[in-house]
């Protein structure tokens, strides 16, 4: 089983439309989760972490967790051209020091 | 500019040299991270130091050799690479723990081609 999973899509949505990405993990005990952005030949850039279960909101963005279920989301409200990318879902594992795990990231394309 | 800083940007090897890649930063951060992203696929955790120490050796081939002299600095040193060595490798640093409100911060990364 993949430590951390996303469907690799592209996920293609509307210009202005609601876009979800969906991230499921192996590991129950993992308290931090993260978004990354990676645009192409670009390094990933951190859009949000969420920590507790429930919805975490900044701006157009709102994380979703549920860690009963080990599943983290990612809504893009009022999606833009510009938000065409790939998504990483990001968890730090429990239990001892930091390690940082990606899922392989999940493409979205926004169409005029 | 996120604070995390890697030289070089672009790198092109032959598969007899050494050489390194250079991370550093000067968040206070003291885990620091090395990654590969090979084109379409995923990041590949590699190491994982806390406080210095190598907390995490991901199968890694020996042809790669990470260091760590201090809080701020982490290298990877290559030779005898292979081909199938050509990636983006990005470096991260995050606090020791992660909880609250933090975050791990990624460098711009080093284009490597192993020809």
């Amino acid at each position: 089983q993949k430590e951390v999973e996303q469907n690799s899509g592209p996920l293609s949505v509307p210009e202005g439309a609601i876009a979800s990405l969906n991230c499921t993990y192996s590991d129950r005990g993992s308290q931090s989760f993260f978004w990354y952005r990676q645009y192409s030949g670009k390094s990933p850039e951190l859009i949000m972490f969420i920590y507790s279960n429930g919805d975490k909101e900044d701006g157009r963005f709102t994380a979703q967790l549920n860690k009963a279920s080990q599943y983290v989301s990612l809504l893009i409200r009022d999606s833009q051209p510009s938000d065409s990318a790939t998504y990483l879902c990001a968890v730090i594992f429990s239990g001892g020091y930091n390690k940082l795990i990606f899922g392989a990231g999940t493409r979205l394309a926004v169409h005029p | 500019e996120t604070g995390v800083t890697q030289t070089p940007r672009h790198l092109v090897m032959g598969m007899t040299n050494k050489k390194s890649l250079k991370c550093e930063q000067h968040l206070g951060h003291n885990a620091m991270y090395w990654y590969k992203q090979s084109a379409k696929k995923p990041l590949e955790l590699m190491f994982v130091y806390n406080f210095k120490e190598q907390t995490e050796n991901n199968s890694v081939p020996s042809r790669f050799s990470p260091e760590c002299p201090n809080s701020s600095h982490l290298f990877l040193h290559l030779h005898t690479l292979q081909p199938e060595d050509s990636a983006l490798y990005l470096c991260a640093s995050s606090p020791p723990r992660i909880g609250g409100d933090t975050e791990a911060f990624f460098g711009q990364g080093t284009r490597l081609t192993v020809v």
